[in-house]
């Protein structure tokens, strides 16, 4: 059973910081995975998609990876504005088309 | 591009009351639509999934009942809610080939 880990649930860090949020997920029989932002109250957006068969994905100050073999994911995020505060999560796509989430990571930018 | 809307975008109502939220689809047709919810504190889980008029998948055993009417409209319903139906409700659909999924805005879901 395909199971989707998102460590650390919560980050603070002040304005202009690099970080890095960890997905983890125990099989590698993926199709894709995709990291979403999700501000309170409101629904997904996503943000990067990668395809099993790539390495990395950027779109502006956000660089997202794969390591399908060892079942990790980071999305990085370069000089932090307090506008990235949201909840970031990660899902895996099954070959069968069902998507399994991660619990998210709570992202605070302190100006 | 696909657009996704759902009405309503908050919801109260009592405990044994029905329920009927509706997602509605732009920009695309045929396209396979899925229902999650997410609860206070928890992940995204999913309830339903259709990939045409009249095909529902069910996830998780529960006294939600989903049914797709028409190609772009996907329905979630209930004939006696739960304190434990208290939720955002997520209507997505995947863009084209890609396989990128996509949200509407939600229904906030309160069963008081």
């Amino acid at each position: 059973k395909q199971e989707v880990t998102q460590i650390p649930a919560a980050l603070s860090v002040p304005e202009g910081e690099n970080l890095v949020l960890n997905c983890s997920f125990t099989d590698s029989a993926i199709y894709n995975l995709q990291w979403f932002r999700q501000d309170p109250g409101k629904g997904l957006t996503s943000l990067l998609l990668i395809q099993s068969s790539q390495r990395e994905q950027t779109s502006g100050r956000l660089n997202a990876s794969l390591d399908k073999s060892s079942g990790r994911s980071t999305l990085y995020i370069a000089a932090s504005q307090p506008g990235d505060s949201a909840t970031y999560l990660c899902a895996v796509r099954l070959q069968g088309g069902k998507l399994i989430f991660g619990q998210g990571t709570e992202l605070s930018v302190k100006p | 591009s696909q657009t996704i809307h759902q009405w309503p975008a908050t919801l109260v109502q009592p405990v044994g009351s029905p329920l009927s939220l509706e997602c509605t689809v732009e920009g695309t047709s045929n396209p396979n639509l899925y229902w999650y919810r997410q609860a206070a504190g928890r992940g995204l889980q999913l309830l339903f999934y259709s990939v045409g008029i009249g095909q529902i998948s069910s996830e998780v055993p529960q006294n939600l009942s989903a049914s797709r009417p028409q190609d772009r409209q996907f329905i979630l319903s209930s004939k006696k809610l739960l304190l434990s139906d208290s939720g955002f409700y997520l209507c997505a659909c995947p863009r084209d080939s890609y396989n990128e999924q996509f949200f509407g805005p939600g229904t906030r879901l309160t069963v008081l």
